[in-house]
């Protein structure tokens, strides 16, 4: 167990529809990342989050944002879904803002239909 | 542009050494890591090289060489709970801050 948690574990939605995972990280660690994690494109970063703030963005669709909150807990918000979207979403933190060893959680896994 | 290269999958037999091999392209490198991930779980904090050489920790062992571009992953005393998939991850530094950019994973196979 990583300490850093994620909900829900499972998420089945159609097709055009909007859903928000969560996910809260390790006490004491202050940077949250998303990665999307999929059969054929293997784990791409998304975006990271310091303390609040927006760090630096990866490969994030229009139709996706996040934020993360005071209390450090973290929202990927998925909108206007597609069948692509299909995929498992971790979040991993860490204690600094660097990337440096990234403890992950367990994942959310989106079917789209 | 970034690119990381690991073979797609690697068999080996229990009690062996097996090389994971990586190779990188990126503007901005700020270390290596490498991670290991069960089918269906979360990846787990491996190792991290910054600095060229080896860094060992148990039966694991990551080397890098920046100027060629490339790191290792040695396993040694193979177990059957090995088999896993090994991802090589680059820390890159740009403008937009931190990015860690993954590889797509070698999946190892140990056999009895």
């Amino acid at each position: 167990d990583s300490g850093v948690t994620q909900t829900p574990k499972h998420l089945i939605t159609a097709t055009g529809q909007r859903v928000t995972l969560r996910c809260s990280p390790r006490s004491g660690d202050l940077s949250v990342y998303w990665y999307q994690q999929s059969l054929d494109q293997g784990l791409q970063f998304l975006i990271h989050y310091y303390n609040g703030e927006e760090r630096a963005k990866g490969n994030i669709l229009e139709r996706f944002s996040a934020q993360q909150f005071p209390d450090l807990h973290s929202e990927l918000n998925l909108s206007s879904l597609e069948l692509g979207d299909s995929a498992l979403y971790f979040c991993a933190s860490s204690v600094e803002g660097t990337g440096y060893e990234q403890y992950f959680g367990p994942g959310t896994r989106l079917t789209v239909t | 542009g970034q690119n990381i290269d690991q073979p797609t999958e690697m068999t080996a037999t229990e009690g062996a050494i097996v090389q994971i091999n990586c190779t990188y392209q990126t503007s901005g490198f700020n270390g290596l890591f490498w991670y290991q991930q069960h089918a269906g779980e979360a990846p787990t904090f491996l190792s991290y090289n910054v600095l060229d050489g080896l860094e060992e920790k148990g039966r694991f062992s990551s080397f890098l060489s920046r100027s060629k571009g490339y790191s290792y992953l040695l396993l040694k005393e193979l177990q059957m709970k090995d088999s896993a998939s090994y991802l090589c991850a680059v820390r890159d530094r740009g403008t937009g801050g931190f990015k860690t950019i993954f590889g797509a994973g070698t999946r190892l196979f140990v056999k009895a």
